[in-house]
């Protein structure tokens, strides 16, 4: 098993641009969601999605689109990047059924110019 | 609003100490706790706690949790260099969904 796979490991984008990081798992996690992580502020939640064609809203979700056509891959989107969405992105998966750990991708790093 | 705190924000030891690091939370839905170690790279799993009181143990490492007053700790004993990093406690509430602290950063001196 790869794990939870991202695409770009780092990317330089001008404000105004849009973009996809692309995230996929070979595990059947029907969970998976987005996060981001700035300095001294942990990880936070952006959008997350419990199965395919199901999405939902966490704590940061103001400028990114994400959608689920399948069980193996959870795009997330900016539309118009901004400054302020310089960061590190982790996308992570995990199996619905017990208790058992998220797993993580290993990180994209945006920068907005 | 649902929060997860962690102290020390960093803390630097000398090889062969023993460190604890503390995590208090306030959530809504809580199902469990999960602590990750983190360097420079993406989260790796720790310990994930569910129950009051329940030590968890891996190698020089251990973990518990205090449903009643809403913390857990994570102990390091015989401290190592290769356990610099940043330490992560992060609750999951029902529907997955996780709430990370800040992170403390530990720095073992040789």
């Amino acid at each position: 098993n790869a794990g939870v796979t991202q695409t770009p490991k780092f990317q330089v984008l001008k404000t105004g641009q849009s973009m996809t990081l692309q995230c996929a798992q070979d595990m059947n996690h029907e969970y998976m969601s987005w996060y981001r992580q700035d300095p001294g502020m942990g990880l936070r939640l952006i959008h997350y999605s419990v199965g395919a064609g199901i999405t939902d809203q966490g704590e940061v979700p103001n400028g990114y689109n994400v959608s689920r056509s399948t069980t193996e891959d959870f795009p997330l989107r900016l539309l118009s990047a901004a400054p302020s969405q310089t960061s590190v992105y982790f996308c992570a998966s995990k199996n619905n059924r017990g208790d058992y750990e998220q797993y993580f991708g290993p990180g994209t790093r945006l920068t907005v110019t | 609003e649902d929060k997860v705190v962690q102290s020390p924000l960093s803390l630097v030891v000398h090889e062969g100490d023993t460190v604890t690091l503390n995590c208090s939370y306030e959530v809504t839905n809580f199902r469990s706790l999960l602590w990750y170690k983190q360097e420079k790279k993406a989260p790796t799993f720790l310990f994930m706690l569910t129950s009051s009181g329940i030590e968890k143990k891996s190698g020089r490492l251990s973990s518990i949790l205090d449903k009643k007053e809403l913390f857990s700790i994570l102990n390091i004993t015989a401290t190592q260099t290769g356990d610099s990093a940043v330490y992560l406690c992060a609750v999951e509430e029902y529907g997955n969904k996780l709430v990370f602290g800040a992170g403390t950063i530990l720095r073992v001196k040789s």
